[in-house]
């Protein structure tokens, strides 16, 4: 199995801040990572595809970049309703495996 | 419009086989290219992926739990069900079932999640 690894686990900031997350796979999955954002007690939801396309309706403050095993997930200024948890899940081969999460949390 | 929701019991016994339905709307399973795929979280842990079945009834299971899982489809119904044998306090989770295509591969619509708790 793949694994995937997040860093860091959580995450302090202010509205405003630029924000970065890592995620780290075990052995090269090319470009087929996903990232998902999760706000408590809600479904997650997709943020990014194929390790830098925004989907549809995501705000431009979101980029992915990232190939092989090394991966980040950028928030340029956050915003109030950008705390949350964030997710990146690989899709290259089964079976398909999610990072353990990285919360973000008012500073 | 794609929605998907999940059915099934809340509340389990430890050693029951666990059986969650996942009823969908603005697809159909006999499309080329359709999955749908399920994915649970217990209470403030990570997401873990579970299962996967697509459109040509290839299906694909995490090899931790392949042993317990069936993945099985029925596109008259426009539902997939998913069981879970040898249930576990372990296994107390909300369950997701979700689309996705061989187009995006990635989960693009998720259902609302049904959350099951094992216990005697």
């Amino acid at each position: 199995d793949i694994q995937m690894t997040q860093s860091p686990s959580t995450l302090s900031a202010s509205v405003g801040d630029r924000v970065t997350i890592t995620c780290r796979a075990s052995q090269s999955i090319s470009n087929w990572l996903a990232w998902y954002q999760q706000k408590p007690g809600k479904v997650p939801n997709v943020l990014i595809y194929k390790a830098s396309t925004l989907e549809d309706g995501v705000p431009s403050r979101f980029s992915g970049s990232g190939s092989g095993t090394e991966f980040t997930l950028t928030i340029s200024s956050l915003q109030p309703d950008d705390f949350a948890t964030y997710y990146c899940q690989h899709y290259y081969s089964y079976p398909w495996t999610f990072g353990q999460g990285t919360k973000v949390e008012i500073k | 419009q794609i929605t998907l929701k999940e059915s099934g019991p809340t509340l389990v016994k430890p050693t029951q086989t666990l059986t969650l339905t996942c009823t969908f709307s603005g697809f159909s399973l006999s499309m080329s290219g359709v999955g749908v795929g399920w994915i649970r979280q217990p209470p403030g842990k990570a997401l873990e992926w579970l299962a996967l079945i697509y459109w040509n009834d290839n299906k694909y299971f995490s090899p931790s739990l392949k042993s317990r899982l069936s993945i099985t489809k029925d596109t008259s119904k426009n539902q997939v069900v998913l069981t879970m044998a040898n249930m576990d306090p372990v296994d107390t989770a909300t369950y997701y079932c979700a689309h996705n295509s061989v187009t995006s591969y990635y989960f693009d619509h998720w259902g609302q999640g049904t959350l099951v708790t094992v216990s005697s």
